[in-house]
């Protein structure tokens, strides 16, 4: 069974103050694994997919890494306008895409 | 462009009663998908479909049934609502299985 986990549940930073958030995954044949941002009584909103380990991608403050059993969020010196619930989702190799979501880490960034 | 639409944003069901939620997009879109999101749970999907006229059940499909009859439209139905279907109800589509898929604002449902 396909399982993603995220950590921690929650984390609050001051503005400038970077960290990383994480999320490992177990899943039998990885297509791909994204990275969502999502604000209080919205959608989620796509930030990066990721498909071999090794891979990064980047988008202003944002960075998302890739390893064989965890993806990374780092976030550099952070304003409190990214201050959101990041979600983290895998996909498997066969058939239609169906994302498997994790719980999602809730970010506040503190002025 | 819209993007993904949902209609209702919020509703009020008592226990027993049916409803539809309709999503739509305008993206030309083979892939369409429901959602659900509890706290603490994350999303769960609940059904998804492939192409017009096609439909297939995702991780949460029991007491929810869809139809997909135009490809731009996907609806999804609660025959006999129960409080334990209260939830937030999410609608995504995308075009490629590697591509990400776009989401909808959301439907707040609540069952009484």
């Amino acid at each position: 069974e396909d399982q993603v986990t995220q950590s921690p549940e929650a984390l609050r930073l001051q503005e400038g103050e970077s960290s990383s958030l994480n999320c490992s995954y177990t899943v039998s044949g990885l297509r791909g694994l994204f990275w969502y941002r999502q604000d209080p009584g919205k959608g989620p909103e796509f930030l990066f997919t990721l498909y071999s380990a090794g891979e990064e991608k980047e988008k202003e403050r944002l960075k998302a890494t890739l390893t064989k059993k965890e993806s990374f969020l780092h976030i550099t010196a952070p304003k409190p306008e990214d201050s959101a619930t990041y979600l983290c989702a895998v996909d498997r190799v066969q058939g239609a895409q169906k994302l498997v979501f994790g719980q999602g880490t809730r970010l506040t960034i503190n002025p | 462009n819209a993007g993904v639409t949902q209609t209702p944003k919020f509703r009020v069901l008592k226990t027993g009663q049916s409803m539809t939620l309709l999503c739509a997009q305008d993206m030309n879109h083979e892939y369409m998908y429901w959602y659900r999101q509890d706290p603490g749970m994350g999303l769960r999907l609940i059904h998804y479909s492939v192409g017009e006229g096609t439909t297939a059940k995702g991780e949460v499909p029991d007491g929810y049934n869809v139809s997909r009859l135009k490809k731009q439209n996907f609806l999804l139905g609660l025959e006999s609502a129960a409080p334990s279907q209260t939830s937030v109800y999410f609608c995504a589509s995308t075009g490629q299985p590697f591509y990400e898929q776009y989401f909808g604002p959301g439907t707040r449902l609540t069952v009484t």
